[in-house]
């Protein structure tokens, strides 16, 4: 059963365009949703998190929209440079079993110069 | 800078022997570390939780026997993959979060590459 669903699988954008990329998630426990940025062949680096009791959160060109009531957040990458280019993926976890971080299936995003 | 150091950064093995990956946290103690694997283009799966002093914590489907997994100290956890095959050639990488912050950033080091030829 996968807890964290994200789209899209792949995505291209031009560059000074913006990224989306949109996850869901079933369990209700969950409270912190961070966001994380891989490139190839490095371990993944925390971009941006929230928490539920907020709708958006902003940081320079990253922001996160969260609804709570649909259970989907997303992340929004503005004016998306070739160096964003990378595999995000959106994570979750919940109280207890020390807050281990379930992940979306990740997000590979080409910016095209 | 990196709060998470993972060493050896690849590494290649035959198979039947045994490889060591150490993770260390560099400015802070952790007394819970977190095991991944990842194949090639795909997500993160957690594959143990390291607890400091006691047993690790496996996921399911998970052979414990064959991901030996040691947290020595507060700032150093090993995964040891014994008798390596080349289906456990993958991408593993570690992870701690600062103490006392519960719920928040988790950190990651920058992965070990293994192959097992």
């Amino acid at each position: 059963q996968q807890q964290v669903k994200q789209s899209p699988q792949s995505l291209i954008v031009q560059k000074g365009g913006i990224s989306i990329i949109n996850c869901a998630y079933e369990n209700t426990a969950f409270d912190y949703f961070p966001w994380y940025q891989q490139f190839p062949g490095k371990g993944p680096a925390l971009l941006i998190a929230i928490r539920p009791d907020v709708s958006e959160k902003k940081e320079g060109r990253f922001t996160i929209s969260f609804n709570k009531s649909a259970k989907q957040f997303s992340l929004h990458i503005m004016d998306s440079q070739p160096g964003d280019s990378a595999t995000y993926f959106c994570a979750a976890s919940q109280p207890g079993s020390n807050y281990k971080l379930t992940f979306g299936k990740g997000t590979l995003l080409t910016v095209n110069p | 800078g990196a709060v998470v150091s993972q060493h050896p950064s690849w590494v290649i093995c035959k198979s039947g022997t045994s490889v060591k990956i150490e993770c260390r946290s560099l400015d802070f103690q952790a007394t819970t570390m977190f095991w991944y694997r990842q194949f090639p283009k795909q997500s993160l799966m957690l594959m143990a939780t390291s607890n400091e002093g006691s047993k690790a914590t496996y996921e399911q489907g998970v052979e414990k026997d064959k991901f030996l997994i040691n947290h020595a100290s507060l700032t150093l956890s090993t995964l040891t993959v014994t008798s390596a095959h080349p289906e456990d050639s993958s991408f593993y990488i570690c992870s701690a979060r600062r103490p006392g912050q519960g719920n928040s950033p988790l950190h990651f080091g920058n992965g070990t590459r293994l192959t097992v030829t």
